[in-house]
């Protein structure tokens, strides 16, 4: 079975703080990909990123990156020196095929930035 | 590419009646799936196609959903009777090989 685990259900912060949202997945397959999205308060989903199973190098993009360990199924995501604009809920998904199938989602992150 | 279009944006309905929710995928994208977000139970599969076939369904609550997509460019999830308890944020979503998830909006659906 897959599964996404988000232990983290609200983490509040002040700006410029750094802070990290916890993502564990479980699966049998070997080939896999796992996602993070984000929910701002206006309730889109904005695709953030997509890291494959066999690539396990760590990702930088501006003030967010995002550190893969299959030796500990955890995909975390870690934002610098945090904004307001930040706020928002964070989902971590996982699916075993790159389209064939639907995503499974963990329940989320609330994060809130103030100022 | 306007992404993926969903209507109506908001609906509020009388328990009972029927209600008809739309999307339009991202042209050229072969899989189209239904989530429903609540707090409850968060973000949760109902159901997806592949080429306007369904192929998993088992997140269907129950009789009372139904989805159908009778062309690549349109899909419906209705609902009839509608109940309070499907009060809940509806989303479509359209992938296709070598591309990401991208999702609709959204519908959020309120029954009184």
């Amino acid at each position: 079975a897959q599964k996404v685990t988000q232990a983290q259900t609200e983490i509040s912060v002040v700006e410029k703080e750094d802070v990290t949202l916890d993502c564990v997945y479980e699966t049998r397959d070997t080939t896999y990909y796992l996602f993070w999205y984000k929910q701002p308060p206006s309730g889109e989903l904005v695709f953030l990123i997509r890291r494959n199973s066999f690539d396990e190098q760590n990702e930088i993009s501006g003030r967010y990156s995002w550190n893969f360990q299959k030796s500990t199924s955890s995909f975390n995501f870690t934002i610098t020196a945090s904004q307001v604009v930040d706020s928002a809920v964070y989902f971590c998904a996982l699916t075993f095929n790159q389209a064939g199938t639907a995503l499974i989602f963990g329940k989320g992150t609330t994060l809130s930035v103030s100022s | 590419d306007a992404g993926v279009i969903q209507s109506p944006r908001h609906e509020v309905t009388e328990m009972g009646q029927e209600v008809t929710l739309r999307c339009k995928p991202i042209s050229g994208h072969d899989y189209l799936f239904w989530y429903r977000q609540t707090m409850m139970r968060g973000l949760e599969l109902l159901i997806y196609f592949n080429n306007n076939v369904p192929i998993d369904d088992s997140g269907m609550p129950e009789d009372r959903f139904s989805a159908k997509m009778p062309n690549a460019s349109f899909s419906t999830l209705k609902i009839q009777p509608s109940e309070p308890r499907d009060s809940a944020v509806y989303f479509c979503a359209s992938t296709q090989m070598w591309s990401g998830y991208t999702f609709g909006s959204g519908t959020r659906l309120t029954v009184v």
